[in-house]
């Protein structure tokens, strides 16, 4: 069955700290996996697009990493931010079937000052 | 927002009364998407379109009907609300494919007492 799972499902960090964010995934055949920031009351925001031959990829203080030999991604966030605070979302593809885009529950950051 | 409109951004109604959301684009692509987030479950796609008068069915659509008359607009319907049916729904565009990039709009938040 293709499932992504994500870990913590909530994070409380102080401003100013790292904190990594976990995606796990048995979606196949696998096509790619974007990590999507969701502010609180808005719609979910792209931040980056991993394929299967890149295994980092970075927006500014935002670094996803994929092995697509186990199936995991992180994504690591430095010098968090206030506005950092948001819902992170995983999605995977899969390259064949219908329906093919399947979406982890997210984990909710809070950043504290 | 990418160029993506809901109306209403809330709504509050009946059991058995019809509801209709409104999804409106200017950014001319190609698929839209209707999807429900609930707490637990992530984005769940209801129903989707491919073009003018092509729809779909996903995860999720039983209860929910959709039509696409211009590019522009995409109208999800309840026939006939049910408490089941209260949560946020998200509007979603894309350009080339169900599995590029997606843009959301900013949600509707639907209370069915």
């Amino acid at each position: 069955k293709n499932q992504v799972e994500q870990s913590p499902q909530s994070l409380i960090i102080l401003e100013g700290k790292n904190c990594t964010l976990q995606c796990n995934y048995t979606v196949s055949p696998f096509s790619n996996l974007r990590w999507y920031k969701q502010d609180t009351g808005r719609g979910p925001v792209s931040l980056t697009i991993m394929t299967f031959s890149e295994n980092t990829k970075s927006n500014g203080r935002y670094t996803a990493t994929l092995d697509a030999d186990t199936k995991q991604s992180s994504l690591h966030i430095t010098a968090s931010q206030l506005s950092d605070s948001a819902s992170y979302i995983c999605v995977v593809s899969a390259s064949t079937g219908a329906n093919n885009l399947f979406f982890g529950t997210g984990t909710r950051l809070t950043v504290i000052p | 927002d990418a160029g993506i409109t809901q109306s209403p951004r809330h709504k509050v109604t009946e059991t058995g009364t019809p509801v209709t959301l409104r999804c409106h684009q200017t950014e001319n692509h190609r698929y839209m998407y209707w999807y429900r987030q609930d707490p637990g479950h992530g984005l769940r796609l209801i129903h989707y379109s491919y073009g003018v008068k092509d729809t779909d069915k996903g995860e999720v659509s039983d209860g929910y009907s959709v039509s696409r008359s211009k590019t522009e607009d995409f109208l999800l319907t309840l026939e006939s609300a049910t408490s089941s049916q209260t949560s946020v729904y998200f509007c979603a565009i894309s350009d080339k494919a169900y599995t590029d990039t997606q843009y959301f709009g900013p949600g509707t938040r639907l209370t069915v007492l």
